[in-house]
């Protein structure tokens, strides 16, 4: 059982170029979220998604995008990265009964020249 | 939103040595979540607290809930280089929310 699956796992960019970031479950979860996590700052969500076709701002959405055309993948976008958005990105699902934890993928390391 | 306060922000126990970690909150939390995330890992989750005064353990560890649903501790009985780490409390903000607000976690050194 792979879990949660992030693609790539580190990527440098220089400012001003666009990527996508790739996130695969295959636990069957409804609610997907992106993270980022930044030196003595936690977790802080971005994204959230409950379901095919839905998306959701978190704390800190300004500079991404997502989407979530299929219930297994959910995308967050970079249109013009900055050099603030140097981070480690995680990716986690969760079922959507209440209350339930939050199962992460392996993170991908990001940085912006 | 609600926020979780957790303390200390860094902890170097001698091996052998005893490991607490709080987690405050201004307001009656619903549940607390743990995660530990190894230096390089991802969060993985270690429990859930639901009922006033709960009291869980899992082998070395013992998570407690407060009465009151404002704070939540995890401590550690004589850590081992195997408890190295960062943990994180994390709460949801109301019933049925998705998500998870998380605390800025406790770095765990052990020094063997």
């Amino acid at each position: 059982n792979a879990g949660v699956t992030q693609t790539p796992k580190f990527r440098v960019l220089k400012t001003g170029q666009s990527m996508t970031l790739l996130c695969a479950q295959d636990m069957n979860h409804e609610y997907m979220y992106w993270y980022r996590q930044d030196p003595g700052m936690g977790l802080r969500l971005i994204h959230y998604s409950v379901g095919e076709g839905t998306t959701a701002k978190g704390e800190v959405p300004d500079g991404y995008n997502v989407s979530r055309l299929k219930k297994q993948n959910f995308l967050l976008g970079l249109e013009s990265a900055a050099p603030s958005q140097t981070s480690v990105y995680f990716c986690a699902s969760s079922s959507n009964r209440a209350h339930q934890p939050q199962h992460f993928g392996d993170g991908t390391r990001l940085s912006i020249l | 939103g609600q926020q979780v306060m957790q303390i200390p922000q860094y902890q170097h126990v001698q091996e052998g040595e005893d490991f607490t970690t709080y987690c405050n909150s201004s307001t009656t939390l619903s549940n607390i979540q743990w995660y530990k995330q190894r230096p390089g890992g991802h969060p993985v989750f270690l429990i859930q607290l639901v009922k006033s005064g709960e009291v869980k353990k899992q082998k070395r560890l013992t998570f407690q809930f407060g009465e009151a649903k404002k704070n939540s501790s995890l401590h550690i009985t004589a850590t081992q280089t195997t408890d190295v780490g960062t943990y994180f409390c994390a709460e949801h903000s109301g019933a049925g929310s998705y998500q998870l607000t998380f605390g800025k976690g406790t770095k765990l050194s052990v020094i063997p």
